[in-house]
């Protein structure tokens, strides 16, 4: 069973600071790889979303993810972080080739925004 | 964003009775699925349907039903509510036809308080 491991449970940056958050997965294959981000009393809003094709991706608000096949790794990345940002920030990987289409997530990663 | 309502948002119950929580969509995706937060677990499956009438078991389905007899509802139901299953509901929805990698979209959750 696939699974995925984002290491911090909290980050915090200051504003204007960049940003990475880890997320990293257990599959046998390539998965589709997704972020969600949540506010606080929000439901989860998709930031963006790898299937396949170039290995950078581009999402909502200005963050970025590279998926790295070597390193099991997709990234979320922000050059420079806005006190808005903050929120709680789930990985997610999607099977390849299945027919139930469910998604396994990561336990979260919080971030803090210092002004 | 997605046309996804939940209700009710917030409830208290005793335990021992029965709650119903009603996921509602207005896109018409053909998948829909009932997860629940906690701290230091992120979201966990507990059923999902990808049909009228067709429903299956997510991680952590004991203690909960669901059942979908039209597209745009899906119901999960408590039968005999415990404080272990005060939590966050999130309802989900996608539609694999028009995005083949069964990204998801996220209603904004029903808050669960058992005493």
């Amino acid at each position: 069973a696939q699974s995925v491991t984002q290491p911090d449970i909290h980050i915090t940056v200051s504003e204007g600071a960049s940003l990475e958050l880890r997320c990293n997965y257990s599959y046998g294959a390539t998965p589709y790889l997704f972020w969600y981000v949540q506010s606080p009393g929000q439901g989860l809003q998709l930031l963006l979303k790898y299937f396949s094709g170039d290995t950078l991706v581009q999402g909502i608000k200005g963050f970025e993810a590279e998926f790295k096949r070597s390193q099991s790794s997709f990234n979320l990345r922000k050059p420079s972080v806005h006190w808005s940002d903050a929120a709680e920030y789930f990985c997610a990987v999607g099977l390849r080739g299945g027919s139930n289409y469910k998604l396994t997530f990561g336990k979260g990663t919080l971030l803090t925004v210092n002004p | 964003d997605a046309g996804i309502t939940q209700s009710p948002r917030h409830k208290v119950t005793e335990t021992g009775t029965p709650v119903t929580l009603r996921c509602h969509q207005t896109e018409n995706h053909r998948y829909m699925y009932w997860y629940r937060q906690d701290p230091g677990h992120g979201l966990r499956l507990i059923h999902y349907s990808y049909g009228v009438k067709d429903t299956d078991k997510g991680e952590v389905s004991d203690g909960y039903s669901v059942s979908r007899s039209k597209t745009e509802d899906f119901l999960l139901t408590l039968e005999s509510a415990t404080s272990s299953q005060t939590s966050v509901y999130f309802c989900a929805i996608s539609e694999p036809r028009t995005s083949g990698r069964g990204e998801q979209f996220f209603g904004p959750g029903t808050r669960l308080t058992v005493l």
